[in-house]
């Protein structure tokens, strides 16, 4: 959907260095979801949070990844000394309510050189 | 958790042919299962979806069925056309509603 947006498209970051992704939901939505999809692969889910809490992060990685959805602002997924391996298209959805159709932002595709 | 698994990795059929793609999940709580269509270096796309009390529906060339019993869903393209051609994705939604369980995709090349 249109609606969601995600800055930036592209990102090129070398080993070690931190990586900011941003999601805006559409209008009137507090339910965020972030995916991860690698090349050759489908989407993988990694967490979902509601405004100014993470409810569920079972699909994130424990070390160097973290995500949070302010009152005020984007989602933001970080991904801190980031390695070769993390290179792939986070995408991000939102709705309203849960259970409701996710839609899906036009992704940042990440590459770390 | 969930398991998606989906057949086949890729489909290659004529213009105006039908293409099948399958999926089976192993939640049997899972209640909604939508598809995707992803072009190259494009978002996902939903194309069609389905709640767990119906067993099929359509949307002019593109159908899915659902066996809740087998834990089995298809989509099924009619008429197909060189711009059907993309990935496509079929995913289950756990009980909670908060997480897609995605398949692993097919690729679709129609030819003309």
């Amino acid at each position: 959907n249109a609606g969601v947006m995600q800055n930036p498209r592209h990102l090129v970051r070398r080993r070690g260095q931190e990586a900011r992704l941003r999601c805006s939901p559409m209008k009137g939505h507090s339910h965020v979801y972030w995916y991860r999809q690698l090349p050759e692969e489908g989407l993988k889910f990694m967490v979902y949070l509601q405004k100014e809490n993470i409810i569920d992060e079972s699909g994130m990685p424990k070390e160097r990844f973290s995500a949070e959805f302010p009152k005020e602002g984007p989602s933001i997924l970080r991904i801190q000394q980031v390695v070769r391996g993390d290179s792939a298209a986070y995408f991000c959805a939102s709705t309203q309510n849960l259970e409701e159709t996710q839609y899906f932002g036009p992704g940042t595709r990440l590459l770390v050189l | 958790g969930e398991n998606v698994e989906q057949h086949p990795s890729t489909l290659s059929v004529q213009e105006g042919d039908s293409a099948v793609i399958k999926c089976t999940y192993s939640d049997s709580a899972s209640n909604y299962f939508p598809w995707y269509k992803q072009e190259l270096g494009k978002r996902p796309q939903l194309i069609i979806d389905i709640r767990s009390n119906v067993g099929e529906k359509k949307d002019q060339r593109i159908a899915v069925t659902l066996n809740k019993t087998a834990k089995h869903f298809s989509l099924h393209i009619t008429e197909t056309q060189p711009e059907d051609s993309a990935v496509y994705f079929c995913a289950a939604q756990n009980n909670a509603g908060n997480m897609l369980t995605f398949g692993g995709g097919t690729r679709l090349m129609v030819k003309p």
